[in-house]
């Protein structure tokens, strides 16, 4: 069964520019979430997506958006980048039943000049 | 809202000694979760061990266990016989369950190095 896969890995943009990670979910998995890695904060939940609905969000500016669709990939978009935003941008599936494991991506480096 | 601390940013071990990693958190839940996870160079968090607070026994996957206290709110790591391998970023993660989903807190790591 293929893992988590994130794309892409890496990713360079200037500030005021938008961007859209991607993450293809185990099959079968419904939900997806989100997380945010830096040296300064480390590890903080974006929001996560089941069945093509937010179901959770984390405390992030409405800069930080996503959605789901019906094969429950996901994507995250960050507009009007901003140097802090800067970070590995992780994904991580479940099946959705409730304190099921996580299954973790290996993560989208964005580096935002 | 929780808090996971752990307050060891660097340790190191010796191959095939014993090492341990410590974890405090803060809740006011009787009923969570908590993680153990190993995040290596290539980025990717690798789930260890879990822990469900109304659990007594203290959880177990091979060279790996947890010292759970739950009054004490502490979650510690233990592995046993260390590798090469097990040189990684340590994270404990605390999740509350039923409606919170999918959503972790962790800790800030602990980089783990192991000596050969």
């Amino acid at each position: 069964k293929a893992g988590v896969t994130q794309t892409p890995r890496y990713l360079i943009k200037t500030r005021g520019q938008q961007v859209t990670l991607s993450c293809s979910p185990i099959s079968g998995h419904r939900s997806v979430s989100w997380y945010q890695q830096t040296p300064g904060q480390g590890l903080q939940f974006l929001f996560e997506y089941f069945s093509e609905t937010q179901r959770n969000k984390g405390n992030f500016p409405g800069r930080f958006s996503g959605r789901q669709f019906s094969n429950s990939r996901s994507e995250m978009n960050v507009s009007t980048l901003e140097l802090g935003d800067s970070a590995l941008y992780l994904c991580a599936s479940s099946s959705g039943v409730t304190n099921e494991k996580l299954f973790f991506g290996s993560g989208t480096q964005l580096s935002v000049l | 809202a929780q808090t996971v601390t752990q307050s060891q940013p660097e340790m190191s071990v010796q191959e095939a000694e014993t090492v341990t990693l410590s974890c405090t958190y803060d809740t006011s839940e009787s009923d969570y979760y908590l993680f153990w996870y190993k995040q290596p160079p290539s980025r990717q968090m690798i789930l260890v061990i879990r822990q469900e607070a109304y659990k007594q026994q203290n959880a177990t996957e091979n060279r790996f266990s947890v010292n759970f206290q739950k009054a004490a709110k502490s979650f510690s790591l233990k592995i046993s016989d260390s590798q090469l391998g097990d040189a990684a970023m340590y994270f404990c993660a605390y999740r509350s369950p039923g409606t919170s989903g999918s959503r972790l807190t962790f800790g800030e790591g602990t980089q783990l190095t192991v000596n050969p």
